[in-house]
């Protein structure tokens, strides 16, 4: 089955800094990797998402990079502010079976004003 | 905020004893993913329901199993809690394959 890795597992950033947090999968089938946001105590919050067919994409402060070949996806958030600080998911989807969604161990970025 | 809501938010349950975990989805949407996230891990995958049926499953135990209603709401049940059930289970709700978006999840705790 899918395995993903993410790194690192705890970043700190000086405000209006860039981040940057990488994962890697191991299914060459998968086709749809999303990245999520979760704050203490809520549900993760999609941010951003890209598909197998687009290396790059783009909204505002955050973008996300995909190298299938190696496979391996990047968040990049740009002009880092109080409120990024959060735990953030990589995740992973195969294009065959139930669609599940396999997901890395997570990093806490934290912001320093 | 995603339309996707949980209930309870939180429970306290003891070894042994069952428990039922409730989502309703977005609207609009028609297939209900569960996982289970332990505390300082990703969610894992236990299970998903699309229109009513089970589309597949986890590595989760029987004694974890689910339900779709016909308003594509759906139910977690677990048997026989034991200690390490306790986690945060969040259920997503997403158009067939489309994108997932979480609920804010039900905190169970087994003593």
């Amino acid at each position: 089955g899918e395995n993903v890795e993410q790194h690192p597992s705890t970043l700190s950033v000086q405000e209006g800094d860039s981040a940057v947090i990488k994962c890697t999968y191991s299914d060459s089938a998968s086709n749809y990797f999303p990245w999520y946001k979760q704050e203490l105590g809520k549900g993760p919050q999609l941010i951003i998402d890209i598909r197998s067919n687009v290396g790059e994409k783009k909204d505002q402060r955050i973008a996300v990079t995909l190298n299938k070949t190696a496979k391996h996806f990047s968040l990049h958030i740009t002009e880092t502010q109080p409120e990024d600080s959060a735990v953030y998911f990589c995740a992973a989807r195969s294009n065959f079976g139930n669609e599940k969604l396999t997901f890395g161990t997570g990093t806490r970025l934290t912001i320093i004003p | 905020e995603t339309g996707v809501t949980q209930s309870p938010t939180h429970l306290i349950k003891t070894r042994g004893q069952q428990v039922t975990l409730r989502c309703s989805s977005q609207s609009g949407h028609n297939t209900v993913s569960w996982y289970q996230q332990a505390l300082g891990q990703g969610p894992q995958f236990i299970f998903q329901y699309y229109r009513e049926e089970e589309n597949g499953r986890g590595n989760f135990p029987p004694r974890f199993s689910g339900l779709q209603f016909p308003n594509y709401s759906s139910e977690l049940n677990v048997n026989a809690l034991e200690l390490d059930d306790s986690a945060l289970y969040l259920c997503a709700s997403s158009w067939g394959t489309d994108t997932q978006y979480f609920g804010p999840g039900t905190r169970l705790t087994v003593l």
